[in-house]
């Protein structure tokens, strides 16, 4: 399959651990922030969203974290599958522009 | 299946050239962006259109144009191809304007490989 950027940060874990997967944003105005998830070949997948009004939300699996404070947010998945294995980017929703803006993405490889 | 559907999956063309890509939105989605990926540039907001008209502009070239039509289907050409504008284009839909946050739902994408 294709890949998706030649110097993605790869995140490599076994299958059944937990997985984080961390994320800087930059514009401290974006109020709303999206996890995808891309397989080869695809195109980017919905995960999990979170508003900028809650810290925390959970879903099934997954977990995701926001700390306004240092624009970080966080992709925690649970028992790691095979199937997880894929590019995951976070992004955030510029609403003066009415878009996303993806971060650079990481790699996961799950290992069996 | 996100159900946004995207023609043709793959296209090979060459350097000067033109073509249009196209794009269904999802059932009842008003909205349909553009984006381009490629391997040094990662994901790239092209353009919005919502209920037909222009939303909002990201990093889209003056070569580049697109519009959405009545039936909502989006159109992205793109003209006076260069070897740097092979990649893959996707299309997103949402059910608004993206306003206050809300999700896209991509399509597969269409390779573009310009010889």
């Amino acid at each position: 399959g294709e890949s998706v950027g030649l110097h993605l940060p790869t995140l490599s874990v076994q299958e059944g651990d937990n997985s984080i997967i961390n994320c800087a944003y930059s514009n401290s105005a974006s109020d709303y922030f999206i996890w995808y998830k891309q397989e080869s070949g695809k195109g980017p997948q919905f995960i999990i969203d979170i508003r900028s009004n809650m810290d925390k939300r959970q879903g099934q699996r997954v977990t995701v974290l926001l700390n306004k404070t240092v624009k970080h947010l966080s992709l925690q998945i649970a028992a790691t599958q095979p199937g997880d294995s894929a590019v995951y980017f976070c992004a955030e929703i510029d609403t003066g522009r009415r878009a996303l803006t993806f971060g650079s993405g990481t790699r996961l490889q799950v290992q069996p | 299946d996100s159900g946004v559907t995207q023609t043709p999956k793959h296209l090979i063309t060459a350097t000067g050239q033109r073509v249009t890509l196209r794009c269904s939105p999802r059932s009842g989605d008003l909205s349909v962006y553009w984006y381009q990926q490629s391997l040094d540039q990662g994901l790239q907001f092209l353009i919005h259109y919502y209920n037909g008209e222009e939303r909002a502009k990201g990093n889209i070239l003056e070569r580049f144009s697109a519009q959405q039509f009545p039936d909502l289907h989006s159109e992205l050409n793109l003209s006076s191809l260069e070897l740097g504008d092979s990649a893959l284009y996707f299309c997103a839909s949402s059910s608004r304007g993206g306003q206050g946050g809300e999700t896209q739902y991509f399509g597969p994408g269409t390779r573009l490989l310009v010889l």
